[in-house]
């Protein structure tokens, strides 16, 4: 089925260790996010990468990095975790604005 | 800078009953409008969008949504709700002008009384 496949579902971590959320998409879709959903905040905007080989901040990009390693994959990774980063992580692919699918999330628990 | 405000954190309505939910936004843009639902530890599902054309738009399990660009809003609506649409709803803003992303509002948790 195409879309959009995010992994581990599920990860806890202690503060300080790293990481990398895997995004993989069928969809051929130029741009690939992460947005980050916690409570009373709605979704936002960590990084995003318009197309294969470019990658730009978003509205929360402290304390994380991305890699935009093809067409198909972007990853997340957080080097040094901390307490504030638990949080639902979402991947989402677009055609355009007017396009988007999201990923199933990951659920991650620093603590 | 762009924001998306949707006023109320939560919402109690009894079943059968009418739904109306807000969203407002600031955008310097013509701005693509979406309401996306999340049922508790799910992803998130389009229920509608706006791009162009007529204002009221009608969307998936019965909801609907009017665009109304004097009052910079996109409220939800149902006439008639279900329990089954107890979620969180959410209200997501783009725009051509402001790349390809989306803007989300904070959402509003949806309680459905039998």
């Amino acid at each position: 089925n195409a879309g959009v496949t995010q992994t581990p579902k599920f990860q806890v971590l202690k503060t300080g260790q790293s990481m990398t959320l895997q995004c993989a998409q069928d969809m051929n879709h130029n741009s690939m996010y992460w947005y980050r959903q916690d409570p009373g905040m709605g979704l936002r905007l960590i990084y995003y990468s318009a197309s294969e080989g470019t990658t730009d901040k978003g509205e929360v990009p402290n304390g994380y990095n991305v890699s935009r390693l093809n067409k198909r994959e972007f990853s997340l990774r957080l080097e040094s975790a901390a307490p504030s980063q638990t949080s639902v992580y979402f991947c989402a692919t677009s055609t355009g604005v007017r396009g988007y699918t999201f990923g199933s999330g990951t659920r991650l628990t620093v603590v | 800078a762009q924001s998306v405000t949707q006023p109320d954190i939560h919402i109690t309505v009894s079943e059968g009953a009418s739904l109306e939910l807000r969203c407002n936004y600031s955008y310097g843009a013509t701005p693509y409008l979406f309401w996306y639902v999340q049922s508790p530890g799910q992803g998130l599902q389009l229920l509608l969008k706006y791009f162009s054309g007529d204002t009221l738009v009608q969307g998936i399990k019965g909801f609907e949504a009017e665009f109304k660009r004097s009052q910079s809003s996109f409220n939800l609506r149902k006439p008639s709700v279900h329990w089954s649409d107890a979620a969180e709803y959410f209200c997501a803003v783009g725009a051509l002008e402001y790349g390809n992303k989306l803007v989300f509002g904070a959402g509003t948790i949806l309680r459905v009384k039998s």
